[in-house]
């Protein structure tokens, strides 16, 4: 089993859909979890952080579910700048581990 | 100002040539890091400097010999090219190795024909 698992997508949505995905992780000891965007041949860029209350930043929600051991995104009223391949990133050891990455096509 | 640096951004080159890729990050960070980006775009950590000191490596080929010469610089280093070392890398640091956020270069796209 991988120890980030993300399913690719790739998600199709219209402008102002909500559109949800969901990451699974292996190693139970996890501490830290964070969701990353990369843009089309960009650097990934921090999204946000994951904590276990659940946390929002505007237009994204983000949840932890430890028992089942998986990190949430939800993203309301989606825009045509959300378009990006979003990448689940949990701490099972000594790094950062990347999830595949899931991407979202935001359509006018 | 640029955070994390990496040059060149893009780099075409023969097998079997050996060449260079610098990273240079000016957060004051202790931790640097090279990752792979390959077609499937997954990511994987290659190595990981703290304060200078080699803390990650991954298996990696001996062909790749990353160089901390102080806190703010890693480069990477590869001898021998293959075809499959074309990737994506991307250099990154953290401010300590534990679990903090990282920030990334803007990768070197190199293509080994």
């Amino acid at each position: 089993r991988k120890e980030v698992e993300q399913d690719p997508g790739p998600f199709n949505v219209p402008e102002g859909a909500t559109v949800a995905f969901n990451c699974t992780y292996s190693n139970s000891a996890s501490q830290s979890f964070f969701w990353y965007r990369q843009d089309c041949r960009k650097e990934p860029k921090l999204l946000m952080s994951v904590y276990s209350s659940g946390n929002e930043d505007g237009r994204f929600t983000a949840q932890l579910n430890r028992a089942s051991q998986y990190i949430s995104l939800l993203i309301r009223d989606s825009k045509l700048s959300d378009s990006a391949t979003y990448l689940c990133v949990v701490n099972p050891a000594r790094q950062l581990t990347f999830g595949s990455g899931t991407q979202l096509t935001v359509l006018p | 100002d640029t955070a994390v640096s990496q040059t060149p951004k893009y780099l075409v080159t023969q097998m079997g040539n050996d060449k260079s890729i610098k990273c240079e990050q000016n957060l004051g960070h202790d931790t640097m890091y090279w990752y792979k980006q390959d077609s499937k775009k997954f990511l994987k950590i290659m190595f990981s400097y703290n304060n200078k000191e080699l803390i990650i490596n991954e298996t990696v080929p001996n062909r790749f010999s990353p160089k901390s010469p102080d806190k703010a610089h890693l480069n990477l280093h590869i001898n021998s090219l293959e075809l499959g070392d074309s990737a994506v890398y991307f250099c990154a640091s953290s401010l300590t190795q534990l679990r903090d956020r990282l920030y990334f270069g803007p990768g070197t796209r190199l293509t080994v024909l």
